[in-house]
């Protein structure tokens, strides 16, 4: 069936570091790809998303591009801080659910 | 803002016994969405209703896990008996319009249930 990859973590950064986690999908058709972030205790926040192929979702420094001849949205920040520190998922959509990757954990340290 | 509304936030409860679980989703969102988070993995759909029927149960465990919306707006999910596997956070969510796939899905805190 459809899935979602991501690249396993822990991921450790020191602040002010390049941020990339990968992420691939396999697909028939062309699913809308989102990237959700979960900081410890609370539920999913939607970081950005994009609807079709070479569409960039991008927000708060963060920024994911739909990349159709590789099935990938690999999400990407050129200087973190500490308080990216949480979980990133990357997700596709199908048929109104969200299929989900396993998660990313990200720690910056100071 | 609006928020997906949950509780309780924590649930400690001896396996074989019920538990249950309530959310409320934002004002005038038709589609509602009941996902499984097991530590250290994604979340998985369970359920997913639009206005009061079910759309998609095809993951949710029907021998023990029921759940409900009989309204169209807030949904309970029950579990009984629970057992130890069950342990989880339990994350409702909830979109507007029909659901498609540009209607983004808004995630309530989510309930962490412990089975002992």
């Amino acid at each position: 069936g459809d899935s979602v990859t991501q690249m396993e973590g822990p991921v450790t950064l020191s602040e002010e570091a390049f941020l990339t986690i990968n992420c691939t999908y396999t697909a028939t058709g062309y699913p809308s790809l989102f990237w959700y972030v979960q900081y410890p205790g609370e539920g999913l926040q939607l970081l950005l998303k994009a609807t079709k192929a070479d569409d960039k979702g991008s927000n708060k420094g963060f920024e994911a591009t739909y990349r159709k001849e590789t099935t990938s949205f690999h999400l990407e920040k050129g200087s973190v801080q500490v308080s990216d520190s949480a979980v990133y998922f990357c997700a596709r959509n199908q048929g109104g659910k969200l299929i989900f990757g396993q998660g990313t954990e990200l720690s910056v340290k100071p | 803002e609006a928020e997906v509304a949950q509780s309780p936030r924590y649930k400690i409860t001896e396996k074989s016994q019920a538990v249950a679980f309530w959310c409320d989703p934002i004002s005038g969102h038709a589609t509602l969405y009941w996902y499984r988070q097991i530590l250290g993995q994604g979340p998985e759909l369970l359920v997913q209703f639009q206005d009061e029927s079910v759309v998609d149960d095809s993951q949710l465990p029907k021998d023990r896990f029921s759940a409900e919306r009989l309204k169209g707006v807030d949904s309970t999910l029950k579990i009984q008996p629970a057992e130890l596997g069950d342990s989880a956070m339990y994350l409702c969510a909830s979109s507007g319009m029909d659901g498609s796939s540009y209607n983004e899905q808004f995630f309530g805190p989510g309930t962490r249930l412990t089975v002992l």
